[in-house]
């Protein structure tokens, strides 16, 4: 596609529910990331695919977070048991070469739990 | 670890006034640098971004930034700003040394007012 597609691009949740967040990268694009932007925190990595190579988990904050990318493509990011403190706008990136070149970023998907 | 700092986090001016964001970065390695904007209510865009050569690198919009190897930092400049500027501007840095993701800094919000 033209950019970077994420769904839904809001998502209010019960305390405890599983939420799935859904990324699709710029066609061709390699590189896929995800980040958190919580209020006055910044932007948060959480985790990096790059082609076939194992993923970078390095950011997620919790076992309760997971994410896998399909056919080098579409991304989910799960978020399992939600806490309050997992409310936050979650973007995802794609690159076509990698970081050197910046990224293009989703709009987002504004994750409320109440 | 990479950080990345920017020492304001709201700035406000004036319309047509001058400004400057700041931005250093801690790395003992190469780096590669960014700025991202993200207006009102949208995702985030690539405003510029520094890879190698000319130190002094600009944007389409009339911004400009340049990197000192010295100082470790890549301020963000613009010698008369638009109300269209107001906006979260985000610095980040790639460190290099094999890693691709992007690290980002706190954000600074710009308030241009007439």
């Amino acid at each position: 596609g033209a950019g970077v597609s994420q769904s839904p691009s809001n998502k209010v949740t019960e305390k405890g529910k599983d939420v799935e967040l859904r990324c699709d990268p710029i066609s061709g694009h390699t590189a896929l990331y995800w980040y958190r932007q919580s209020l006055g925190q910044g932007l948060e990595f959480l985790i990096y695919f790059q082609g076939n190579s194992a993923p970078d988990k390095s950011g997620l904050p919790s076992d309760r977070f997971s994410a896998e990318r399909t056919g080098g493509s579409v991304s989910t990011l799960t978020i399992q048991r939600t806490q309050q403190e997992d409310s936050a706008v979650y973007l995802c990136a794609s690159s076509l070469l990698g970081g050197y070149y910046g990224y293009t970023f989703g709009s987002g998907t504004r994750l409320t739990v109440v | 670890a990479q950080s990345v700092t920017q020492l304001d986090s709201q700035v406000p001016v004036f319309e047509e006034a001058p400004v400057e964001l700041r931005c250093n970065y801690s790395s003992s390695v190469s780096v590669y640098l960014f700025w991202y904007v993200q207006y009102p209510n949208q995702g985030l865009q690539l405003l510029l971004k520094y890879l190698s050569g000319s130190t002094l690198v600009e944007s389409i919009n009339g911004f400009e930034a340049e990197f000192n190897k010295s100082q470790t930092s890549f301020h963000l400049r613009k010698p008369s700003v638009h109300i269209s500027d107001t906006a979260e501007y985000f610095c980040a840095v790639v460190p290099g040394g094999g890693s691709e993701k992007l690290v980002f800094g706190k954000g600074t919000k710009l308030t241009v007012n007439p």
